[in-house]
């Protein structure tokens, strides 16, 4: 069992839909990142949050939101999304990133399939 | 050069046997590294952390060749459940950064 969850599992949405994705960890850690993953591709880093705080943005377009509301939780607000944009979005956490030799756990992931 | 490389195989072994996956890395800098196995449309699970001395657990052995700017895993007596693909992650700095970087993988088939 995963200790990071993630909902929904899967979602089919329309390109003019509005939808989040949701991811929560009670591990007690500090930072929380989403991920893009492709099809036989390695998981393709989206944000990262660290105490609650963003502190990477890999060049995401702004159809992808993310919101941290508090230390176990993390969203991924989706709006106008394109056909391009269906893969499976991974949810991570890691303890102190100030630490060294800590690894990410990942959530099972959404797969995303935009029509 | 990529920052984390792999071979992408696929590495096709008959059941028992031993197989060996290399991953170097350029950032001479890095501190951290780590081996995670994914199934076919699965999250990565991780499979082990990487210590300078080298460590093992059951039939998964991982070794650091700084010198080298590698790390490989080493699987003893292939088990079919083995197939995957294996991922090297490393972190190229020595603490504050939060960047995890993959490699793209290494397809494993084990065949009965």
């Amino acid at each position: 069992d995963t200790e990071v969850t993630q909902t929904p599992k899967h979602l089919v949405m329309g390109m003019t839909n509005k939808k989040s994705l949701k991811c929560e960890q009670h591990m007690g850690h500090r930072a929380m990142y989403w991920y893009k993953q492709k099809a036989k591709k390695p998981p393709e880093l989206m944000f990262v949050y660290s105490y609650e705080k963003l502190s990477i943005n890999e060049s995401v377009p702004s159809r992808f939101s993310p919101e941290c509301p508090n230390s176990s939780l993390l969203n991924l607000h989706l709006h106008a999304l394109q056909p391009e944009d269906s893969a499976l979005y991974l949810c991570a956490s890691s303890q102190d990133p100030g630490l060294s030799n800590q690894p990410q756990h990942f959530g099972d992931g959404t797969r995303l399939s935009i029509l | 050069r990529k920052e984390v490389e792999q071979d992408p195989g696929p590495f096709n072994v008959p059941e028992g046997a031993t197989v060996a996956f290399n991953c170097t890395y350029s950032n001479s800098a890095s501190q951290s590294f780590f081996w995670y196995r994914q199934d076919c449309r699965k999250e990565p699970k991780l499979l082990m952390s990487v210590y300078s001395s080298g460590n093992e657990d059951g039939r998964f052995t991982a070794q650091l060749n700084r010198a080298s700017q590698y790390i490989s895993l080493l699987i003893r007596d292939s088990k079919l459940s083995d197939s995957a693909t294996y991922l090297c992650v490393v972190i190229p700095t020595t603490s504050g950064t939060y960047k995890y970087i993959f490699g793209t993988g290494t397809r494993l088939k084990v065949l009965a």
